[in-house]
């Protein structure tokens, strides 16, 4: 079955300090989408990446970057030199393809980003 | 660009009460579907559609009831309230049934069941 696993609660960094949120996934697909997503204070939820099962370039965008690593089943998120407006709840997410019959994206219990001033 | 709109986005209910959550999206999206959100418990599925007249059960499809007869809605039905389901709830939509896109949420609504 699909499982996503944040096992980090809350980070709390001092503002410009790097920090990495960890995710690990379960899937039995070999054909799988990796997501994540950030929720603000404000509560609306916001798309970040996107990673198929086939891709495992590691990507940056700006000061966010992501590594996937299927040998270890794990896609985290890395922020450089944070900043206080990256304070805000992060969720891991994984979908599997049409193969499972399912449709289904699952998500991880989210970590808590406080950085602070 | 309205994307996807939830209403309400508050509701205070009684225990034993009924209510739908609207969800209307105007991009086309195949696929659509309700989370829950409750606090460590990160986000749920509750019912999912991969079109009209498509529904299928999430994780937690207990008390909650869902229909698709059109492409752009998708309500979420609370036939009997329960104390359990004080939550924030979230429509989402993609583009492709394959569930290989990413999600667009709306902006959620905020259930409390007293």
């Amino acid at each position: 079955a699909q499982k996503v696993t944040q096992a980090q609660t809350e980070i709390s960094v001092v503002e410009k300090e790097d920090v990495t949120l960890d995710c690990v996934y379960e899937t039995r697909d070999t054909t799988y989408y990796l997501f994540w997503y950030k929720q603000p204070p404000s509560g609306e939820l916001v798309f970040l990446i996107r990673r198929n099962s086939f891709d495992e370039q590691n990507e940056i965008s700006g000061r966010y970057s992501w590594n996937f690593q299927k040998s270890t089943s794990s896609f985290n998120f890395t922020i450089t030199a944070s900043q206080v407006v990256d304070s805000a709840v992060y969720f891991c997410a994984l979908s599997e393809d049409i193969t499972s019959g399912t449709y289904k994206y699952i998500f991880g219990t989210g970590t808590r980003l406080k950085v602070l001033a | 660009n309205a994307g996807v709109t939830q209403t309400p986005k508050f509701q205070v209910l009684k225990t034993g009460q009924s209510m739908t959550l609207q969800c209307a999206q105007d991009m086309n999206h195949e696929y659509m579907s309700w989370y829950r959100q409750d606090p460590g418990m990160g986000l749920r599925l509750i019912h999912y559609s991969v079109g009209a007249g498509i529904t299928d059960q999430g994780e937690v499809p207990n008390g909650y009831n869902v229909s698709r007869s059109t492409t752009e809605d998708f309500p979420l039905r609370l036939l009997s309230a329960a104390p359990s389901q004080t939550s924030v709830y979230f429509c989402a939509s993609s583009p492709w049934f394959r569930n290989t896109g990413e999600l667009f949420f709306g902006e959620g609504s905020r259930l409390t069941v007293l």
